[in-house]
């Protein structure tokens, strides 16, 4: 069955450096998301992103958060620069169509020194 | 605003006992509801999905879920838990927002004792 796959599986950064999330979503799934859970918390909604645009973002989601898809398969996020609060587990989840469940990938463990 | 709840942030029971997990949302119109399971470490796994038609849905190890309208609810069941059932369990809503959104309620962490 075809998988969401999320790289790396943990990134360590310091304060201050950028980091770049990778997922690689399902293939014929159209719209892709990110969500964050801090450890032990709820996950909640970053962005979602359609036709090459988002279509919407959270409070969470500020200046230094971007999202892009910079060729057919991969669907990136970036920090510009972390913070200690962003450490957390972070989800690429992608959907094939509206009134379709979201599949996740394994995360990706972000620790900010 | 839409919201998810999920009261009991953790629920403790006997291998063999039946389970049910509540969820109840906030949500104008007829919802798009999940439950999804998550193992320590793991990604989000969708146990099963409500969109419309049968109340009663039922999805993957056994588990089932009842919409109820008329109580904004849609409680998860399982008749006799396993050792393997203890996990993570989230529910979530989606709806259309211009983009499409699911939101997720702060979990219930199942522990199954022997």
């Amino acid at each position: 069955e075809p998988e969401v796959t999320q790289t790396p599986s943990h990134q360590v950064t310091q304060m201050g450096q950028e980091v770049i999330l990778r997922c690689v979503p399902i293939s014929n799934h159209l719209y892709f998301y990110w969500y964050r859970q801090i450890l032990g918390q709820k996950v909640e909604f970053l962005v979602s992103f359609y036709n090459n645009e988002i279509s919407e973002k959270s409070e969470i989601f500020d200046d230094q958060f971007s999202v892009e898809r910079p060729d057919g398969s991969n669907f990136t996020l970036k920090i510009r620069s972390t913070k200690l609060e962003d450490s957390a587990m972070y989800f690429c989840a992608s959907m094939r169509a509206t009134r379709t469940p979201l599949h996740f990938g394994n995360g990706t463990r972000l620790t900010v020194t | 605003a839409q919201s998810v709840t999920q009261p009991d942030i953790h629920i403790t029971v006997s291998e063999g006992a039946s389970l049910e997990l509540r969820c109840n949302y906030s949500y104008g119109a007829t919802p798009y509801l999940f439950w999804y399971v998550q193992s320590p470490g793991q990604g989000l796994q969708l146990l099963l999905k409500y969109f419309s038609g049968d109340t009663l849905v039922q999805g993957i190890k056994g588990f089932e879920a009842e919409f109820k309208r008329s109580q904004s609810s849609f409680n998860l069941r399982k008749p006799s838990v396993h050792w393997s059932d203890a996990a993570e369990y989230f529910c979530a809503v989606a709806f259309n927002t211009g983009g499409f959104k699911t939101i997720f309620g702060a979990g219930t962490r199942l522990f199954v004792k022997a």
